[in-house]
């Protein structure tokens, strides 16, 4: 999950449909994730978060799958909304450390 | 919920100034304040991790001495960009946590545009 200087990839969906967005992290120690969502000139937004102990949280709209065995963690949102429109990060932390660590982000487009 | 308030927004100001951020947990103490950097269409940079009472550590490559770091009480930290330069623009953004391992929140700033013309 470190971050990199890429640029963003995009997703784009129709207003209505269900989002998945994902995320790949390395660090096997890592015991809690967080997803965060961006708008244009804002900072992150929690979204919704898992711990390792759980394989899948849902909050409304969105569920957060986490597969531990292959390092990968998920965003679903049902019935998207072009209000969802935004970047999405993940964020993962390992037990022996504070600090986050961010991935690349995500690009959500809605169309109406 | 956690709150935090980060000012100002946006500021423009010329080559060779510096510039202060603010970052405020409202409703919380915040023990922990990290100051990030992000590029248009990147991910967060993390530039510095600061602790209540002591100095912050900041990431490799971070110029300390040109990116200066204070957090002086548990609901406040302050940025300051010295002798500011055009590549010093982008978006800073604070977040800020209550506690060490065992804490699970981050909240973040609203963040700053900083343009160094």
């Amino acid at each position: 999950g470190e971050s990199v200087g890429l640029h963003l990839p995009t997703l784009s969906v129709q207003e209505g449909d269900n989002s998945i967005i994902n995320c790949a992290y390395s660090n096997s120690a890592s015991d809690y994730f967080i997803w965060y969502k961006q708008e244009s000139g804002k900072g992150p937004q929690f979204i919704i978060d898992i711990r390792s102990n759980m394989d899948k949280r849902q909050g409304q709209r969105v569920t957060v799958l986490l597969n531990k065995t292959v390092k990968h963690l998920s965003l679903q949102i049902a019935a998207t909304q072009p209000g969802d429109s935004a970047v999405y990060f993940c964020a993962e932390r390992s037990g022996g450390s504070y600090i986050p660590t961010f991935g690349r982000g995500t690009s959500l487009i809605v169309h109406p | 919920g956690a709150v935090v308030s980060q000012h100002p927004s946006w500021v423009i100001c010329k080559s060779g100034t510096s510039v202060k951020i603010e970052c405020r947990s409202l409703d919380f103490q915040a023990t922990t304040m990290f100051w990030y950097r992000q590029f248009p269409k990147q991910s967060l940079m993390l530039m510095a991790t600061s602790n209540e009472g002591s100095k912050a550590t900041y990431e490799q490559g971070v110029e300390k001495d040109k990116f200066l770091i204070n957090h002086a009480s548990l609901t406040l930290s302050t940025l300051t960009v010295t002798s500011a330069h055009p590549e010093d623009s982008s978006f800073y953004i604070c977040s800020a946590t209550g506690g060490g391992p065992t804490n699970y929140g981050y909240t973040f700033g609203s963040g700053t545009r900083l343009t160094v013309v």
